[in-house]
């Protein structure tokens, strides 16, 4: 079963605005983890946020967490028209071990015109 | 450094035919995992190992068998590909860091079954 799911589903901006996609969550975390994936490839980690954590900068990321209601935001600032990706939520469930295995959301389809 | 290296990147079988989806990784990474994306589903997990010699389940593992004999390699088999199995196909690794686990995914293996 999915744990995150994301909202919107798609966001369509001008250059230079911030665009903010929402992740909600079901179970009690460790950590909750942002991806970003480009047409045809893979996807590649962005930013982490632990669960005794409620904000987080990475250039023009800032992510914050709410664990009393299980969701996050992802804020891109001054987006560019390389931001256009799609945006997935990821997370890591709390006690015991994790061996790798996150749950992922269903994703954002960012699209930054020119 | 090649990271996560997925082959093929193309494949179309029939229904029935079996194959290899191959997946090598070059960080030493302890942790190699499977997931499937399909359209507004996100990424599932399919099979997870924790080391060589040692592979488990993860939500949709049904269809689909893992070995995983060295460190570095942890091919998915298809052993009668049915239409449901199309998809496209990420291989990822992490290393064994507390619970970090942040992934590192591989270009993708886009299936399709006929």
């Amino acid at each position: 079963s999915q744990q995150g799911e994301e909202d919107p589903q798609a966001l369509s901006i001008q250059e230079g605005e911030n665009a903010t996609m929402n992740c909600s969550y079901k179970t009690s975390i460790n950590n909750l983890q942002w991806y970003r994936q480009n047409s045809g490839r893979g996807l590649v980690h962005l930013i982490l946020i632990r669960s005794n954590e409620r904000e987080k900068h990475s250039g023009r990321l800032r992510v914050t967490l709410d664990t009393s209601k299980k969701s996050s935001s992802l804020l891109i600032t001054a987006s560019r028209a390389a931001d256009t990706a799609s945006y997935f939520c990821a997370t890591v469930n709390a006690g015991g071990t994790s061996y790798g295995k996150l749950t992922f959301g269903q994703g954002t389809i960012l699209t930054v015109h020119p | 450094n090649a990271g996560v290296t997925q082959t093929p990147k193309f494949q179309v079988l029939k229904t029935g035919q079996s194959m290899t989806l191959q997946c090598a990784q070059d960080m030493n990474h302890e942790y190699m995992s499977w997931y499937r994306q399909d359209p507004g589903m996100g990424l599932r997990l399919i099979h997870y190992s924790v080391g060589a010699g040692i592979t488990d389940q993860g939500e949709v593992p049904n269809g689909y068998n893992v070995s995983r004999s060295t460190t570095e390699d942890f091919p998915l088999r298809l052993l009668s590909a049915a239409p449901s199995q199309t998809s496209v196909y990420f291989c990822a690794s992490s290393r064994r860091q507390g619970m970090a686990n942040v992934l590192t995914f591989g270009a993708g293996s886009r299936l399709t079954v006929l």
